[in-house]
């Protein structure tokens, strides 16, 4: 069974500091993808970014950063120079892309970590 | 104009009350899903939607109806619910129903069941 832990509840910073959320999986399938989304306080999830189990190469957008390791099964994401608007809830979540599972295509959501950068 | 729209944004209903929650996608999908998430739950999928036809069903009571008339709408008929059911709905929708996928969600609906 698929399994997404992001290990902190809560992280609370000040504007500028840089943050780290980390997100750790457990799948069987050699082939998934991996996704990071934001809940602002309005609720919608916001898609940020898609990563897929063969592709380990870093990724960098304006301030977001993130740094895939299959060796420990972990995707996590660095905000750099945080600012106030990036308070929210953030979620990693997981998609087997197994054909034929019973799982595929579906997404399996971490519990999220609320980040709360104080001005 | 915002890509998931859903209505009502906020909904307080007794447990006898019918009630319904509409969702309304403007981005061209064929997949559209509905979530719950509840307080100190993961986001707990519970129906899909392929080409208006439904592929997934999460093992949600019956008094969760949903409806699919075409690929742009999604409704969530409400019956009976128990103050359990309380938590925020939210819809979303992606170019069809696979992995790799992204899933563009909606604001929600916030539910309350007295």
């Amino acid at each position: 069974a698929q399994k997404v832990t992001q290990a902190q509840t809560e992280i609370s910073v000040v504007e500028k500091e840089d943050v780290t959320l980390d997100c750790v999986y457990e799948t069987r399938d050699t082939t998934y993808y991996l996704f990071w989304y934001k809940q602002p306080p309005s609720g919608e999830l916001v898609f940020l970014i898609r990563r897929n189990s063969f592709d380990e190469q870093n990724e960098i957008s304006g301030r977001y950063s993130w740094n895939f390791q299959k060796s420990t099964s972990s995707f996590n994401f660095t905000i750099t120079a945080s600012q106030v608007v990036d308070s929210a809830v953030y979620f990693c979540a997981l998609s087997d892309a197994s054909a034929g599972g019973t799982s595929y295509g579906k997404l399996t959501f971490g519990q999220g970590t609320i980040l709360t950068v104080h001005p | 104009e915002t890509g998931v729209t859903q209505t009502p944004r906020h909904l307080v209903m007794g447990m006898t009350n019918k009630k319904s929650l509409k969702c309304e996608q403007h981005l061209g999908h064929n997949a559209m899903y509905w979530y719950k998430q509840s307080a100190k739950k993961p986001l707990e999928l519970m129906f899909v939607y392929n080409f208006k036809e439904q592929t997934e069903n999460n093992s949600v009571p019956s008094r969760f109806s949903p409806e699919c008339p075409n690929s742009s709408h999604l409704f969530l008929h409400l019956h009976t619910l128990q103050p359990e059911d309380s938590a925020l709905y939210l819809c979303a929708s992606s170019q069809d129903f696979g992995a790799r996928t992204a899933q563009y969600f909606g604001p929600g609906t916030r539910l309350l069941v007295l």
